[in-house]
């Protein structure tokens, strides 16, 4: 079983476009994140739901929107997606910052 | 900016060999967290710090943390090919919400 699971695995998208990434998990933990990872492998937080309700929002811009139906699931909406969006997108979930993060396998988003 | 900055950015060895990597931060800290993320995979938690420690083991992983100097390290001992992968060091602040990551170490080891 798959404990933080992303979808989908790659996304290849024209830019003007709008796109959905989900994630689920199945851990039970209470907080989920999203992470950006650039072409250098810099990781930069974007969002941070605990138990439905967003705790972080770091300076992103608006045509991000995440959502949280329950706490075991965390989607990202973009919308009017840019070159610059070109990443990997990786969902995390947590109980406790002492026991880590347990990070899903990413969703490559290329924009052309 | 990032909490972390690691160094080096890229170390190739010999299968056998031990690998250091360094991390520094900038804020006081709460835990400091090393993960291992291999290629076109998510991130994979491999051993945590707290502040009030010094050193820490766990199986061919060594950890240390200096918070005087806000650095850490990590030693592979004995390495395999298996452990060819890019390494994280993340921390947390005191009542922090979240994990600040460094910018990674590529490790490459040769068979």
């Amino acid at each position: 079983d798959t404990a933080v699971s992303q979808t989908p695995k790659y996304l290849v998208t024209q830019m003007g476009n709008d796109k959905s990434i989900k994630c689920e998990q199945n851990l039970g933990h209470d907080t989920m994140y999203w992470y950006k990872q650039d072409s250098k492998k810099f990781l930069k937080i974007m969002f941070s739901y605990n138990n439905k309700e967003l705790i972080i929002n770091e300076t992103v811009p608006n045509r991000f929107s995440p959502k949280s139906p329950d706490k075991a699931h965390l989607n990202l909406h973009i919308n009017s997606l840019e070159l610059g969006d070109s990443a990997v997108y990786f969902c995390a979930s947590s109980q406790d910052l002492v026991y880590g993060y347990t990070f899903g396998s990413g969703t490559r988003l290329t924009v052309v | 900016s990032q909490q972390g900055e690691e160094d080096p950015q890229a170390l190739s060895i010999q299968e056998g060999e031990n690998a250091t990597m360094n991390c520094s931060y900038k804020t006081s800290i709460n835990n400091l967290q090393w993960y291992r993320q291999n290629s076109g995979r998510g991130l994979v938690h491999l051993i945590l710090i707290r502040s009030n420690e010094r050193e820490k083991h766990s199986g061919r992983l060594r950890v240390t943390l200096d918070t005087s100097k806000k650095s850490s390290s990590l030693l592979i001992t004995a390495s395999r090919a298996a452990d060819t992968a890019s390494y994280f060091c993340a921390t947390d602040k005191a009542a922090g919400n979240k994990l600040t990551f460094g910018g990674g170490t590529r490790v490459l080891v040769k068979p």
